[in-house]
């Protein structure tokens, strides 16, 4: 069975642009979740998905946005880049069980704003 | 808020000795834990799990604990390998519908061949 996949690994950007990061789910789960990872706030939940819908989210700004596709791809959009934007977003999918939300993650895609 | 935390940000061991890497949490409500290992370059990787309804679990050459009475996680490694080298998570999480983990700041594990 294929892992999670995202799309691109990496990513050069300069302030103000928009970026959209993509994540392909391990093959039947359907739920789908983002963190943003920096060396100085460490791992940090931006939102979930499940069913094309957003079930929880973490404290980032409305730059911060997301969907969910019908065949449980996600994608992340980033609006308005800034400096601090720089970091590895990772995507992780779960199947929603009763009694194990074990998460998957993918490799992540380095982003770096100019 | 809630945090996970973790008392040691760097951890060196010998090669072969045993590697004890722990975490403190502050949600009372969370019940299930997971411990992730890093390695560079790559996404956080599952190691163990554990519910809130036991206090140990064991894996291959790994060993969760969970204290809820003072909200405190260890993982223990056994013989460690050069390739157990790498940052460890520990993680919190409301089993039943939420996917929102919150991770801890994680701790870099340094083997010494």
């Amino acid at each position: 069975k294929a892992g999670v996949t995202q799309t691109p690994r990496y990513l050069i950007k300069t302030r103000g642009q928009q970026v959209t990061l993509s994540c392909s789910p391990i093959s039947g789960h359907r739920s789908v979740s983002w963190y943003q990872q920096t060396p100085g706030q460490g791992l940090q939940f931006l939102f979930e998905y499940f069913s094309e819908t957003q079930r929880n989210k973490g404290n980032f700004p409305g730059r911060f946005s997301g969907r969910q596709f019908s065949n449980s791809r996600s994608e992340m959009n980033v609006s308005t880049l800034e400096l601090g934007d720089s970091a590895l977003y990772l995507c992780a999918s779960s199947l929603v069980g009763a009694l194990k939300n074990e998460q998957f993650f993918g490799p992540g895609t380095r982003l770096t704003v100019l | 808020g809630e945090n996970v935390g973790l008392h040691l940000p760097t951890l060196s061991v010998q090669e072969g000795d045993n590697s004890i890497i722990n975490c403190a949490y502050s949600n009372s409500a969370s019940d299930y834990f997971i411990w992730y290992k890093q390695e560079s370059g790559k996404g956080p990787q599952f190691i163990i799990d554990i519910r809130s309804n036991m206090d140990k679990r064991q894996g291959q050459r790994v060993t969760v604990l969970l204290n809820k009475t003072v909200k405190h996680l260890s993982l223990q490694i056994a013989a460690t390998q050069p390739g157990d080298s790498a940052v460890y998570f520990c993680a919190e999480n409301k089993s039943g519908g939420y996917q929102k983990v919150t991770f801890g700041t994680g701790t870099k594990l340094q083997v010494i061949p």
